[in-house]
């Protein structure tokens, strides 16, 4: 069990677009969810928190209007790249926790976006 | 925040052979995951261990919450086990990764 997807697994956009990627726990409920980015030959670096129905705690240095998180259900959690530049060009992966005594997170496949 | 950081940086291993990777942690924890990055990118969980010793077939881990560190024990490494491990540190859910330690085993 502990199984996370993500959709999709790469996108390619232009300049100034938006982009939503989702995030599903497939076998349990998630209390928690987590978004990272992952430049290349780097580590995961911690963008935002999610709980199921309340706002998302993003990360100092994170832009809250740009990299918009929404958790719709235990089960489901978006990040949208709004206006994405090709800065914004990373490997983003999510993760979630689900309920219980441990504080273990399982995480997605990943999804590559490349703004052009 | 948390530092993490582990050791060595880069490893190369001859197939069969067994190696050790450390993850140094400043600060107490009660949450500590050891991860394998495959190459499509892919996190796999090898261990939840905030403290105590686990085994997994060919894999081992310590964690000396106490003494702020953590080992990841391969044995009898397998061209498969190429890639990078992450150490993941963290009080509650909030994970602090280290810069990883990119493996690589030779037939």
């Amino acid at each position: 069990g502990a199984v996370v997807s993500q959709h999709p697994s790469r996108v390619i956009c232009k300049s100034g677009t938006s982009v939503k990627i989702e995030c599903r726990s497939l076998d349990f409920q998630a209390t928690t969810m987590f978004w990272y980015r992952q430049f290349p030959k780097q580590s995961l670096m911690l963008m935002a928190t999610s709980n199921e129905g309340s706002k998302a705690t993003y990360e100092q240095g994170v832009e809250k209007d740009k990299f918009l998180i929404n958790h719709a259900s235990l089960t489901l959690s978006t990040l949208t790249v709004t206006s994405a530049h090709p800065e914004d060009s990373s490997f983003y992966i999510c993760s979630a926790s689900r309920r219980g005594t441990s504080y273990e997170q399982y995480f997605g496949p990943g999804t590559r976006l490349t703004v052009t | 925040g948390i530092q993490v950081e582990q050791s060595p940086p880069d490893l190369i291993l001859q197939e069969g052979a067994n190696s050790t990777l450390r993850c140094n942690f400043s600060d107490s924890v009660n949450n500590l995951q050891w991860f394998h990055q495959n190459p499509w990118g892919q996190l796999i969980n090898l261990f939840y261990i905030p403290s105590g010793t686990k085994q997994n077939g060919r894999l081992s881990a310590t964690t000396v919450a106490t003494e702020r560190y953590s080992l990841l024990y391969i044995s009898s490494s397998q061209t498969t086990d190429s890639g990078v491990y992450f150490c993941a540190v963290g009080v509650d859910y909030k994970l602090s990764f280290g810069a990883g330690t990119t493996v690589t085993v030779r037939a």
